[in-house]
């Protein structure tokens, strides 16, 4: 057990839907990361929060959004959905801000668009 | 365009022998190198890492080799256990996105099964 949780699980959605992923981090973990991993594909960086101010942008959709909250949990949420947007959605989350080499991952999420 | 390569998708070892996974990067600029592993339904987990500055680093049974002029590196897992049966992901550092802060790359993994 990682320390990090993140709910729900699994989630089966229909396209043009929004859903949102939601990762409460170990404690005192001030650093979250959310990453997604296609089918067949690396876990692609989608955006980190440090102490609730956003640090890092990567190949992040404008029609997914996140933040992180006072209590330092973190949501991401995706809109209008579509069927690529299918699979596990990661987050982790580490003491310092300096990246995620010693962040701690949850089980994921995985997400269906159907 | 893809940065980080592991080419193969997986691998099968018999129980007691070497295990070796292989990384390719393109990226010059990546300076640290890491190894996650992730079992069914779990997330990655750091295995094992190396700076840029040292080719090799060693932590009990697995041993990760660095490559610079080639832009490769490896992961060496001896002996193998059928506990080692995960997927393998390599990953690299050095995407500096401002604020003091790194991200890393990962290539698509290879799935490692350790037959007893």
């Amino acid at each position: 057990d990682s320390g990090v949780t993140q709910t729900p699980k699994h989630l089966i959605t229909a396209t043009g839907q929004r859903v949102t992923l939601r990762c409460s981090p170990r404690s005192g973990d001030l650093s979250v990361y959310w990453y997604q991993q296609s089918l067949d594909q690396g876990l692609q960086f989608l955006i980190q929060y440090y102490n609730g101010e956003e640090r890092a942008k990567g190949n992040i959709l404008e029609r997914f959004s996140a933040q992180q909250f006072p209590d330092l949990h973190s949501e991401l949420n995706l809109s209008s959905l579509e069927l690529g947007d299918s699979a596990l959605y990661f987050c982790a989350s580490s003491v310092r801000d300096r990246g995620p080499a010693e962040a701690f991952f949850g089980q994921g999420t995985r997400l269906t668009v159907v | 365009d893809q940065q980080v390569k592991q080419n193969s998708p997986s691998l099968s070892v018999q129980e007691g022998r070497i295990s070796i996974l292989n990384c390719d990067y393109t990226n010059s600029m990546f300076d640290y190198f890491l190894w996650y592993k992730k079992y069914p339904a779990e997330g990655p987990t750091f295995l094992i890492s190396i700076s840029s500055i040292k080719d090799k680093n060693e932590d009990g049974r697995f041993t990760v080799f660095l490559n610079k002029s080639a832009k490769h590196l490896s992961l060496h897992i001896v002996p193998s256990q059928p506990g080692d049966s995960a997927v393998y992901f390599c990953a690299a550092r050095g995407t500096y996105s401002g604020a003091g802060s790194y991200q890393l790359t990962f290539g698509k993994g290879t799935k490692l099964s350790v037959i007893p």
